[in-house]
């Protein structure tokens, strides 16, 4: 089966400083989907960020940037100035045509901003 | 405004009953899922409807039944045959075809006592 693969379990952040989470993906569909969630402690699932696989420029969203490096099939999500509210655990998901574009989900990291 | 609505939000069942969790929603979206979340861990896929009248598993739909009756309905039930059924549930839809947003609702807390 594909897989979504996050290996930072948990990650603590400086408020203000930037913090990059890892993915890797590892699809052969030439098209497909990534995506980011932020999932906070209430459990609601926010959409962050999307990047297509034929997009030739990297996703910005605000605070948020996704870092796509499609030879190395990595998604890595970048968020800019930390947050307090930036504290909650992130998701990174993909959906491709062989997988009737259902989303499969990483197992998540946790981010911890500090005052 | 649209957006997906699940019911209840917290559930509590004692072992061997089923439950059935409601989830609607009116973004009039084709496609509609049905996850599963353990804490500290990701989303897995119990079932998906890509279409009224039509449903597919996912990576554990063991245990679990849906019904897809109406476009905007996708109810799931947690029968008794779960041996594990504590989870957050949580319920999302999308446009049909391609790579589109999964738009989620708020979650269901299902506690079997």
């Amino acid at each position: 089966a594909q897989k979504i693969t996050q290996t930072q379990p948990g990650m603590f952040v400086q408020e203000k400083e930037a913090v990059t989470l890892d993915c890797t993906y590892d699809t052969s569909d030439q098209s497909y989907g990534l995506f980011w969630y932020k999932q906070p402690s209430s459990g609601e699932m926010i959409f962050l960020i999307y990047q297509g696989s034929y997009d030739e420029q990297n996703a910005t969203e605000g605070r948020y940037s996704l870092n796509f490096q499609k030879a190395r099939k990595s998604a890595n999500l970048v968020i800019s100035a930390s947050q307090l509210g930036d504290s909650a655990m992130y998701f990174c998901a993909e959906s491709y045509y062989s997988n009737d574009y259902k989303l499969s989900f990483g197992a998540g990291t946790t981010v911890t901003v500090r005052a | 405004d649209g957006g997906i609505t699940q019911s209840p939000k917290y559930l509590f069942r004692k072992e061997g009953q089923n439950v059935t969790l409601s989830c609607e929603q009116n973004l009039n979206h084709d496609a509609m899922y049905w996850y599963r979340q353990d804490p500290g861990q990701g989303l897995r896929l119990i079932y998906y409807s890509q279409i009224v009248n039509d449903f597919q598993k996912g990576d554990i739909a063991e245990g679990y039944s849906v019904s897809r009756e109406k476009k905007e309905s996708f109810p799931l039930t947690v029968t008794s045959a779960q041996k594990n059924p504590t989870a957050f549930y949580l319920c999302a839809s999308k446009l049909a075809g391609g790579t589109g947003e999964l738009f989620f609702g708020e979650g269901s807390r299902l506690t079997v006592l």
